[in-house]
């Protein structure tokens, strides 16, 4: 159980164009689910939480009209990378709030997205 | 501030014993978590420490002192697919994951 997919998970694409990332709770409901990022050699850095039906929180330096985070329903939160640029390529991972109200968060498989 | 600290990297033996540490001051606990990330990964949940004490869970033991504001990782009978990072992370009073910044382990035949 508590299963998150990520799609896609590779994706290229030219400078100044728009990506989507999409993230998944497959078995269970996430009220909350988290945006990182992970550059080579790195640790995860927080971006964003995003809560079921309300406006993500953007952690400091990530800017929120860039990183755009829609958290529509119970089972899917997407990450809209907008104007992307070469230094955007990054592993964008995402994860869930367990089902059990755990601190535990189950990650997606990671995205990586390199910008051309 | 808050701030978690693991060594950066460690190198072990196959077949070995290698305890990985992690200090943290946070605002708060509630709870103390281990996860291990290979390279291009996402990572996966080894651990969740809440008590003191030891979590023993297979090859993999996990150790939590709260006064000490101090945990373990534990990593028994070394194998190479072990070489990863494990990260340590902490759940503060607002119930956030606060991040170590990993330690990579590097398993040598």
């Amino acid at each position: 159980g508590a299963v998150v997919s990520q799609h896609p998970s590779r994706v290229i694409c030219k400078s100044g164009t728009s990506v989507k990332i999409e993230c998944r709770s497959l078995d269970f409901q996430a009220t909350t689910m988290f945006w990182y990022r992970q550059f080579p050699k790195q640790s995860l850095m927080l971006m964003a939480t995003s809560n079921e039906g309300s406006k993500a929180t953007y952690e400091q330096g990530v800017e929120k009209d860039k990183f755009l985070i829609n958290h529509a329903s119970l089972t899917l939160s997407t990450l809209t990378v907008t104007s992307a640029h070469p230094e955007d390529s990054s592993f964008y991972i995402c994860s869930a709030r367990g089902p059990q109200s755990s601190y535990e968060q189950y990650f997606g498989p990671g995205t990586r997205l390199t910008v051309t | 501030g808050q701030n978690i600290d693991q060594p950066t990297e460690m190198t072990a033996t196959e077949g070995a014993i290698v305890q990985i540490n992690c200090t943290y001051q946070t605002s708060g606990f509630n709870g103390l978590f281990w996860y291990q990330q290979h390279a291009g990964e996402a990572p996966t949940f080894l651990s969740y420490n809440v008590l003191d004490g030891l979590e023993e869970k297979g090859r993999f033991s996990s150790f939590l002192s709260r006064s000490k504001g101090y945990s373990y990782l534990l990593l028994k009978e070394l194998q190479m697919k072990d070489s990863a990072s494990y990260l340590c992370a902490v759940v503060d009073s607002n119930y956030q994951l606060i991040w170590g910044a990993g330690t990579k382990l590097i398993i040598k035949p």
